[in-house]
C-alpha cells in the first residue's frame, strides 16, 4: 500500500518561496510513471498545479507555470513542489498525489497539510 | 481549459436512499471522467475511473455512467458514512479539471 507524506512550512511570508516535499513509502517512487500535486484553499474546490514524470518531464497548469516547479529525487524515493512569490491567495491546503496509469487520476493522496501565506 | 459544472451543488438525501449526482463537461471528453469522495479534514479518495470503473476496494454501492460531456454518480442504499462532498474530474487533457463539488447531507 503506498503512502504518501508531505512535509515544509506551515506558514509563508507574503512574496516568499513555498517548499513542500513528498516522501513515497509502501513501493519504490519508480512504480508509478506520474507524481501530482493537487490543492486546495480553504472552503473551496480542488486545483491541479502539475505533475512530474519518472524521466524528470514536467507539466504545470497554466494559471501557475511561471511560478511552480516540480522536481524528483528518486535516490530519497521523494518528490518537490516549489511555489514562488507567493500571495494570500495560495494559502491551501497542498496533496502530492500518485497518478493512475498515463492520465491524470489520482488513487493515492497525501494527507495535504495546510499552507497560509501571511506576515 | 475544459469546465466541468456539477450538479446539484449540495444534496439532502435520507439514510437508505439512493442519489445521483451530475457532471457536464464544456466539450467531448470521451470516458475521461473520475469521481472522488472527500470527507472533512481528509484528503479525496478515488471511487471511480474512466467513467465506470470501479477502484479497487470502493464498495459496489457506487457507480458511475456516462460519455462525451454527461456523466452521473449514483449511489445506492445511503449509509451515514456516505455523506460528504463529491467532485468529478476530466483526464482528458491537460490541465486537468475538477467540478466545483456536490455536498451530500443527510436530511
Amino acid at each position: 500500500q503506498v503512502q504518501l507524506q508531505e512535509s515544509g512550512p506551515g506558514l509563508v511570508k507574503p512574496s516568499g518561496t513555498l517548499s513542500l516535499t513528498c516522501a513515497v513509502s509502501g513501493d519504490s517512487i519508480s512504480s508509478s510513471i506520474w507524481w501530482s500535486w493537487v490543492r486546495q484553499p480553504p472552503g473551496k474546490g480542488l486545483e491541479w498545479i502539475g505533475e512530474i514524470h519518472q524521466s524528470g518531464t514536467t507539466n504545470y497548469n497554466p494559471s501557475l507555470k511561471s511560478r511552480v516547479t516540480i522536481s524528483l529525487d528518486k535516490s530519497k524515493n521523494q518528490f518537490s513542489l516549489t511555489l514562488i512569490s507567493v500571495t494570500a491567495a495560495d494559502t491551501a491546503f497542498y496533496y502530492c498525489t500518485k497518478v493512475k496509469g498515463a492520465s491524470p487520476t489520482f488513487d493515492y493522496w497525501g494527507q495535504g497539510p495546510l499552507v497560509t501565506v501571511s506576515s | 481549459d475544459i469546465q466541468m459544472t456539477q450538479s446539484p451543488s449540495s444534496l439532502s438525501a435520507s439514510i437508505g436512499d439512493r442519489v445521483t449526482i451530475a457532471c457536464r463537461a464544456s466539450q467531448s471528453i470521451s470516458n475521461s471522467l473520475n469521481w472522488y469522495q472527500q470527507k472533512p479534514g481528509k484528503a479525496p479518495k478515488l471511487l471511480i475511473y474512466a467513467a465506470s470503473s470501479l477502484q479497487s476496494g470502493v464498495p459496489s454501492k457506487f457507480s458511475g455512467s456516462g460519455s462525451g460531456t454527461d456523466f452521473t454518480l449514483t449511489i445506492s442504499s445511503l449509509q451515514p458514512e456516505d455523506f460528504a462532498t463529491y467532485y468529478c474530474q476530466q483526464s482528458y487533457s491537460i490541465p486537468p479539471t475538477f467540478g466545483q463539488g456536490t455536498k451530500l447531507e443527510i436530511k
